[in-house]
């Protein structure tokens, strides 16, 4: 089984900051990491997919990079609205498919 | 619009059965692998079963194994979680996701006595 370490597990910034999440996995993935953000009360919602593709309607302060087993996301200008919990999911296998253990940001 | 909508969540007794459904419109459902993914409360997303477009390929996580069934109907447009032998710890909200990334609103799941 495929194992991804995300960190941190939590992380205060103030608005304008840009912000990096980053994830690692046990194993090679190639690019098949996607980046989700979940509000309280609200089903995840995709922003990244194939590691550094941007969903249609994201914002472009979105980013993701990275291949193999290191990726990194990034907020390049933290915005209200960005507070969230953001997790990685890998999908190298399908079906099977494993999440980071999420990020809490919180506004400083 | 693309939609998935779970249901038959409840409350069910330790060691009792459930089965949940998620009903998919507004993509072409047998295009895409579907997984089932649960969030217990205050916790994060923790992956639990997964099937191929065609169901010929199948995986779950290793704290569901033999006790969860994943299946499809692709004629209806449907996905399915048979869960038995259900314990406190699978008490959680039931996501089904396609990997296109669209997600249900998800379905709650209490398991106690």
């Amino acid at each position: 089984d495929i194992q991804m370490t995300q960190s941190p597990s939590s992380l205060s910034a103030s608005v304008g900051d840009r912000v990096t999440i980053t994830c690692q996995a046990s194993q090679d993935i190639s690019n098949y990491l996607n980046w989700y953000q979940q509000k309280p009360g609200k089903a995840p919602k995709l922003l990244i997919y194939d590691a550094s593709n941007l969903e249609t309607g994201v914002p472009s302060r979105f980013s993701g990079s990275g291949s193999g087993t290191d990726f990194t996301f990034t907020i390049s200008s933290l915005q209200p609205e960005d507070i969230a919990t953001y997790y990685c999911q890998q999908y190298d296998n399908l079906p099977l498919s494993s999440f980071g253990q999420g990020t809490k940001l919180e506004i400083k | 619009e693309v939609q998935l909508v779970e249901s038959g969540g409840g409350l069910v007794q330790p060691g009792r059965s459930l089965r949940l459904s998620c009903a998919a419109s507004g993509f072409t459902f047998d295009d895409y692998a579907m997984h089932w993914v649960r969030q217990a409360p205050g916790k994060g997303l923790e992956w639990v079963s997964g099937i191929s477009w065609n169901s010929g390929s199948i995986g779950y996580a290793d704290s569901v194994k033999g006790r969860f069934t994943i299946s499809r109907d692709n004629a209806k447009n449907s996905l399915y979680l048979q869960m038995n032998s259900l314990r406190a710890e699978d008490t959680a909200l039931y996501y089904c996701a396609a990997v296109s990334g669209a997600w249900g609103q998800g379905t709650l799941v209490t398991v106690s006595s």
